[in-house]
């Protein structure tokens, strides 16, 4: 059974800052990652796909990157804004099977 | 493009009354669709899935049920409920099966309050 694990839970940097998000998952063969951004009270908003062939993926300041061999992902924020500040969630998917979730990090990211 | 709607936004309801969210995706078809729960200070729990009408996966034994009336359209529902379903509730969509991204979205969310 698929495991997803986000460290750390909670994370606070200035404003400025580059930073990783860290996700890990147990079972190596996933058919795509996805990493989503929740703010308090709302839905998820989806960031970055990655399928399984793929390395790398970036959007703007956001860049995730696979290692399924060694079961992990990571989120690269670069130059931290106050905006960025929201929980962010990893998820793995095998095949057509529901997303497997990690329980998030909560950035703070402080002016 | 696609768009999901979840309605009502906002609900409180009393222990032991019935329970009927509702989840629509529009600009796609023969959709994935899922309801998840978000407990205060908890992570996502996967209620039900459905890949097509009238198919229901259930992934947790609880009080509540789901059903798939149209193609595009997911309903989650309870006939009592408990203190414990209090929540945030969570419908989302991805593409059918295929050799596609399957990149998932979800709706706006519904915040249930049972008292």
């Amino acid at each position: 059974k698929q495991e997803v694990t986000q460290i750390p839970a909670a994370l606070s940097v200035p404003e400025g800052e580059n930073l990783v998000l860290n996700c890990s998952f147990t079972d190596s063969a996933i058919y795509n990652l996805q990493w989503f951004r929740q703010d308090p009270g709302k839905g998820l908003t989806s960031l970055l796909l990655i399928q399984s062939s793929q390395r790398e993926q970036t959007s703007g300041r956001l860049n995730a990157s696979l290692d399924k061999s060694s079961g992990r992902s990571t989120l690269y924020i670069a130059a931290s804004q106050p905006g960025d500040s929201a929980t962010y969630l990893c998820a793995c998917r095998g095949g057509n099977t529901p997303l497997v979730f990690g329980k998030g990090t909560r950035l703070s990211v402080i002016a | 493009s696609q768009t999901i709607h979840q309605w009502p936004a906002t609900l409180v309801q009393p222990v032991g009354s019935p329970l009927s969210l509702e989840c629509t995706v529009e600009g796609t078809s023969n959709p994935n669709l899922y309801w998840y729960r978000q407990a205060a200070g908890r992570g996502l729990q996967l209620l039900f899935y459905s890949v097509g009408i009238g198919q229901i996966s259930s992934e947790v034994p609880q009080n509540l049920s789901a059903s798939r009336p149209q193609d595009r359209q997911f309903i989650l529902s309870s006939k009592k409920l408990l203190l414990s379903d209090s929540g945030f509730y969570l419908c989302a969509w991805n593409p059918f099966s295929g050799l596609g991204p399957n990149e998932q979205f979800f709706g706006p969310g519904t915040r249930l309050t049972v008292l």
